[in-house]
């Protein structure tokens, strides 16, 4: 079965300092890979996605994300952490033509502290 | 541009009672998504429209769960009746065509006690 799996619940760093929230996937063929943000009482909005291409993609805010395909990440990136930064985490794909459902992983908590 | 519109914000009801949500995609996009999202998860696909047809409903609880899009439009969910684990955010999302990014409304908080 195609699933995204996000293994940290929460993910703690400091102001100021690089953060990484990992996300892996299980699919045949080639995905389509996203990133969300959730603030409180608020939709989910996008960040970035990749779909071909350069392996390093970059969206809103100063997030990157990395994909890598031996090992099946897309691991979302920043290299400096904002206090605003502090928001749940989706990572979400989907996996090709005629099938464009997206499957999103359970989310991660970034909490960044001053 | 306006983004995905959806009311009411909060509804609380009571188990077996009915209720329904409200939808209003941004102008122009084809596409419209009905996710539920329970607490500590990630939301999971309920019904896709591409204008006013059906594109998958295969996770909709179709003896409880109803959705239309009018005139390929405006959306709306219904549960009838409500059970304890319907208790959810609802999110209504919409995408100029299927393989696009989504947008996603503020969400509808359902409490069914």
């Amino acid at each position: 079965a195609q699933s995204v799996a996000q293994p940290e619940d929460q993910v703690n760093v400091a102001e100021g300092n690089p953060l990484t929230v990992k996300c892996t996937y299980s699919v045949s063929g080639n995905p389509y890979l996203f990133w969300y943000v959730q603030y409180p009482n608020r939709g989910l909005q996008f960040l970035l996605k990749y779909i071909t291409g350069d392996n390093l993609v970059k969206g809103s805010y100063g997030f990157e994300a990395e994909f890598n395909k031996s090992q099946t990440s897309f691991h979302l990136k920043k290299p400096s952490a904002l206090v605003s930064d502090s928001a749940l985490y989706f990572c979400a794909a989907h996996f090709g033509a005629g099938s464009y459902q997206l499957t999103f992983g359970k989310g991660t908590k970034l909490s960044v502290i001053p | 541009e306006a983004g995905v519109a959806q009311s009411p914000r909060y509804k609380i009801i009571e188990k077996r009672q009915s209720v329904a949500f409200w939808c209003n995609p941004i102008s122009g996009h084809a596409t419209l998504y009905w996710y539920q999202q329970i607490l500590g998860q990630g939301p999971k696909l309920l019904i896709q429209f591409q204008n006013n047809g059906v594109v998958d409903d295969s996770q909709l609880p179709k003896d409880r769960f109803s959705a239309e899009r009018l005139k390929g439009v405006d959306s709306t969910l219904k549960i009838q009746p409500a059970k304890l684990e319907d208790s959810a955010v609802y999110l209504c999302a919409s995408s100029p065509s299927r393989a696009d990014i989504q947008y996603f409304g503020a969400g509808t908080r359902l409490s069914v006690l």
